[in-house]
């Protein structure tokens, strides 16, 4: 089945220790993007990459990294430096010429 | 500025009736737009995108763009309290970048 698959679903960190979220797509799509989404607040953008080996800083990038090495993977990674990583992180992914997003299952991150 | 605005709501709505959603967006530049339907804890899902101005009809579902004041609506007709969900705007710029409104909380009460 073709899709977007995001994992964990839940993640336990403490405070101060980097962890990094995969994502993967098997549509072929060449965009992918990274929202971080807190209880009722909307999706705000952290990255997205439109081509392999190329992606830009969204609206809270800090404290955050990313990397496009293949196509279809797009891994978040969120650093010590991000002062409140707790929170529901969801990856999405689209063809780049303006059709809808399609979205994973997202990941519950919960740093302690 | 935001660049996508929506009412955070709730909106409440008698079952039978029609939701009425709005959005507003600042680029002008932007190409493209969407409505997701997002439940509690879950993904969102996707129910409208409309590329050019005027209506665009689907089931209960009718989207509307006006370019030109940079807005763009939803409507839902005869609601359902399966419809009880937070309803996010989405649009899409001219250089790819996909952001999302607040979102808008919808209640549907029987």
């Amino acid at each position: 089945d073709g899709g977007i698959t995001q994992s964990p679903k839940y993640l336990f960190r403490k405070e101060g220790q980097n962890v990094t979220l995969s994502c993967e797509q098997n549509l072929n799509h060449d965009a992918m993007y990274w929202y971080r989404q807190d209880p009722g607040q909307g999706l705000r953008l952290i990255y997205y990459s439109q081509i392999v080996n190329d992606f830009q800083k969204g609206d809270i990038a800090e404290g955050y990294s990313v990397s496009r090495e293949k196509k279809e993977s797009f891994p978040l990674t969120v650093t010590s430096a991000q002062k409140n990583p707790t929170a529901f992180y969801l990856c999405a992914s689209s063809t780049p010429i303006g059709l809808e997003a399609f979205f994973g299952q997202g990941t519950r991150l919960t740093v302690v | 500025q935001k660049e996508v605005e929506q009412n955070s709501g709730p909106l409440s709505v008698p079952e039978g009736a029609i939701a009425s959603l709005n959005c507003t967006y600042s680029d002008r530049g932007s190409q493209s737009f969407f409505w997701y339907r997002q439940y509690s804890g879950k993904s969102p899902e996707l129910i409208m995108f409309i590329y050019s101005n005027g209506d665009k009809e689907d089931g209960r579902f009718t989207a509307q763009l006006n370019k030109a004041s940079q807005y763009v609506s939803l409507l839902i007709r005869d609601s359902q309290p399966s419809d009880s969900a937070t309803y996010l705007c989405a649009v899409r710029s001219s250089w790819g970048k996909l952001q999302f409104g607040a979102g808008t909380q919808v209640v549907v009460t029987p």
